[in-house]
């Protein structure tokens, strides 16, 4: 089935510093890739993302990649900050006019110290 | 716009009861995805719906059940519940189209099974 693995499972940097995250889909038939942040006893909320024909996406300091013949896309933060601090989801959708699947990662928890 | 509605918030149940939790999506939104999401295993997709069928389901045993009703409201069930099953349940709603798959997640219902 579709499977979408994720790296590292915690992640602790200092601030200002660049913090990655990386994550690896295995349906070929994904065409979209979310990244949700989910702040402690918040719900997820979409930061980023980025469709199959697209090679990069920034927005201000957050930027993700994708290398579909890899099948590989990774989230970039620059000159992290404490609120950063959250867990971080990467997602692949796939699927057609049948129906829709978002499979999410396992997250990776982003400490940023200050 | 209201977001995602979910109820109840909290709960709490005991080995083999059963429980039904509710979703109200965001007006507009056909599509309505429920995800478990346990510490360290992310968000695990259950199921989707879309005009009142289900279109996808995750790996979940018959235990877990849904349904969505013509207003696009939904529920799910959990029969016979176990100690594992104590988790946060998440409902998130789309717009259901293939180029944009974001889904706005409601605050999930907590569940705990003692």
């Amino acid at each position: 089935g579709e499977n979408v693995e994720q790296h590292p499972s915690t992640l602790s940097v200092q601030e200002g510093d660049s913090a990655v995250i990386k994550c690896t889909y295995s349906d070929s038939a994904s065409n979209y890739f979310p990244w949700y942040k989910q702040e402690l006893g918040k719900r997820p909320q979409l930061i980023i993302d980025i469709r199959s024909n697209v090679g990069e996406k920034k927005d201000q300091r957050i930027a993700v990649t994708l290398n579909k013949t890899a099948k590989h896309f990774s989230l970039h933060i620059t000159e992290t900050q404490p609120e950063d601090s959250a867990v971080y989801f990467c997602a692949a959708l796939g699927g057609s006019t049948g129906g829709f699947k978002t499979i999410f990662g396992a997250g990776t928890r982003l400490f940023v110290k200050a | 716009k209201a977001g995602v509605t979910q109820t109840p918030r909290y709960l709490i149940k005991t080995r083999g009861q059963q429980v039904t939790l509710s979703c109200s999506p965001i007006s507009g939104h056909r599509s309505v995805s429920w995800y478990q999401q346990t510490p360290g295993q992310g968000l695990q997709f259950l199921f989707e719906y879309f005009s009142e069928t289900q279109r996808n389901k995750g790996n979940f045993p018959g235990r877990f059940s849904g349904r969505q009703f013509s207003n696009s409201r939904s529920e799910m069930n959990v029969s016979t519940l176990e100690l594992g099953d104590s988790a946060l349940y998440l409902c998130a709603s789309s717009l259901d189209q293939p180029q944009t798959g974001e889904l706005f997640f409601g605050e999930g219902s907590r569940l705990t099974v003692l």
